[in-house]
């Protein structure tokens, strides 16, 4: 059981470029969600996906798509990178609504944007 | 969303108890009380949660005052594992949405 797994682990990238970051889940988790984490900051939320099929914005979604592929997968596209995207990226995923159950963390992304 | 206030950092001695405070008084009626950590480089980790009563986890445990203005999540027996930074998280119940304040560092000391 692998639980929140994220592809890759590091990036680096030129201003303009765009790349797609890979996320997956095995635990049958309805919800899953794309968070980033600037330097000495906590986590904001970019883009949620309550279940398969839809998805909608969060806190700071300006440059960036997503795609719930399945149940399982949950891609955050950036189409033409900036240098204020550098950060870390985190995949999450949960059962249901936040509110009552809890949300689990893959390892990150650290994006360079240069 | 409710206001979060956390010290910015706090220290404790190997195998004592911690009490690390939140408070949380812009809260509503409905809103959970959610810990997450996050250890050094790496993704955030569920602590605990609760709505109204004390609650207990292998973990840790999380007293919520009775106005729920505010909450503490207790240590039991600091680890060197244990430093991470703790966040407190009121959510509403039906949300998708988390708002990670900056949270607290905790340094155990060994």
């Amino acid at each position: 059981n692998a639980g929140v797994t994220q592809t890759p682990k590091f990036q680096v990238l030129k201003t303009g470029q765009s790349m797609t970051l890979q996320c997956a889940q095995d635990m049958n988790h309805n919800s899953m969600y794309w968070y980033r984490q600037d330097p000495g900051m906590g986590l904001r939320l970019i883009y949620y996906s309550a279940s398969e099929g839809t998805t909608d914005k969060g806190e700071v979604p300006n440059g960036y798509n997503v795609s719930r592929l399945n149940k399982r997968e949950f891609s955050l596209r950036l189409e033409s990178a900036a240098p204020s995207q550098t950060s870390v990226y985190f995949c999450a995923s949960s059962e249901g609504p936040t509110g009552f159950y809890e949300q689990y963390f893959g390892p990150g992304t650290r994006l360079t944007v240069t | 969303d409710a206001k979060t206030t956390q010290p910015n950092s706090m220290e404790s001695n190997e195998e004592e108890p911690v009490h690390l405070p939140c408070n949380h008084s812009t809260i509503s009626g409905t809103d959970y009380i959610h810990w997450y950590r996050q250890l050094p480089s790496q993704g955030p980790e569920y602590v605990i949660h609760g709505l109204t009563s004390n609650v207990n986890n292998r973990m840790a445990s999380l007293a919520i005052a009775e106005d729920r203005k505010s909450s503490t999540l207790i240590l039991h027996r600091a680890t060197l594992r244990d430093a991470a930074v703790y966040y407190c998280i009121p959510t509403t119940s039906g949300t998708y949405k988390y708002i990670f304040g900056t949270g607290t560092r905790l340094k155990v000391l060994a």
